[in-house]
């Protein structure tokens, strides 16, 4: 059973572009999270999702920042015209309902020249 | 809102204990999590507490007083391998996310 798969591992970015970030949950889990991290820092949650709906959204920024979840294919984390301050790593994690654990994935490491 | 406090870093001796503590005040408690994280790596869950009292597994151990808004995780017969970043976390209470301290850095020494 494959674990919680991000990708890309890397992403550098120049200010201005986009970044996609996927997150293809565990197999039966529906719920993700999206957290952001940066270096020496804890984990901040960012957004909550289960398929086709945000559930909570209360740590994304008010602009550039969305998600989805679609009902086929990975969790997308979109930001639009990064700024260097958006350069942090981005680790995603999923559920299966009622259980109590989160597994996550690896991380996406995104860098903004 | 979530607030949750624990060390930034400790330092300890190879086959020696450590005591992380994590100190939590909160709007509402649905249990409370550890987590590892290796630097470069993805957090890997470790223990949950719900209930008040001790949780043992294997060489790590976690308590949780949820009057006191307290819980530490014990290591026990550290190993070099050991040393790496120990989140503690709290659920909110509609269970929808976990809120994250700043981690405890801890460097096994030999």
């Amino acid at each position: 059973n494959a674990g919680v798969m991000q990708n890309p591992r890397h992403l550098v970015r120049r200010r201005g572009q986009e970044a996609r970030l996927r997150c293809s949950p565990m197999k039966g889990h529906s719920h993700v999270y999206w957290y952001r991290q940066l270096p020496e820092e804890g984990l901040k949650f960012m957004v909550y999702l289960q398929k086709e709906n945000i559930i909570d959204e209360s740590g994304m920024p008010k602009e550039r920042f969305s998600a989805e979840f679609p009902k086929e294919g990975p969790s997308i984390l979109r930001i639009q015209q990064v700024v260097r301050g958006d350069s942090a790593a981005y680790f995603c994690a999923s559920s299966h309902p009622g259980s109590e654990k989160l597994f996550f994935g690896s991380g996406t490491q995104l860098s903004v020249l | 809102g979530q607030n949750i406090d624990q060390p930034t870093e400790m330092t300890a001796t190879e086959g020696a204990i450590v005591q992380i503590n994590c100190t939590y005040q909160t709007s509402g408690f649905n249990g409370l999590f550890w987590y590892q994280q290796h630097a470069g790596e993805a957090p890997t869950f470790l223990s949950y507490n719900v209930l008040d009292g001790l949780e043992e597994k294997g060489r790590f151990s976690s308590f949780l007083s949820r009057s006191k808004g307290y819980s530490y995780l014990l290591l026990k017969e550290l190993q070099m391998k050991d040393s790496a970043s120990y989140l503690c976390a709290v659920r909110d209470a509609a269970g929808n996310k976990l809120t994250f301290g700043g981690g405890t850095r801890v460097l096994v020494k030999p």
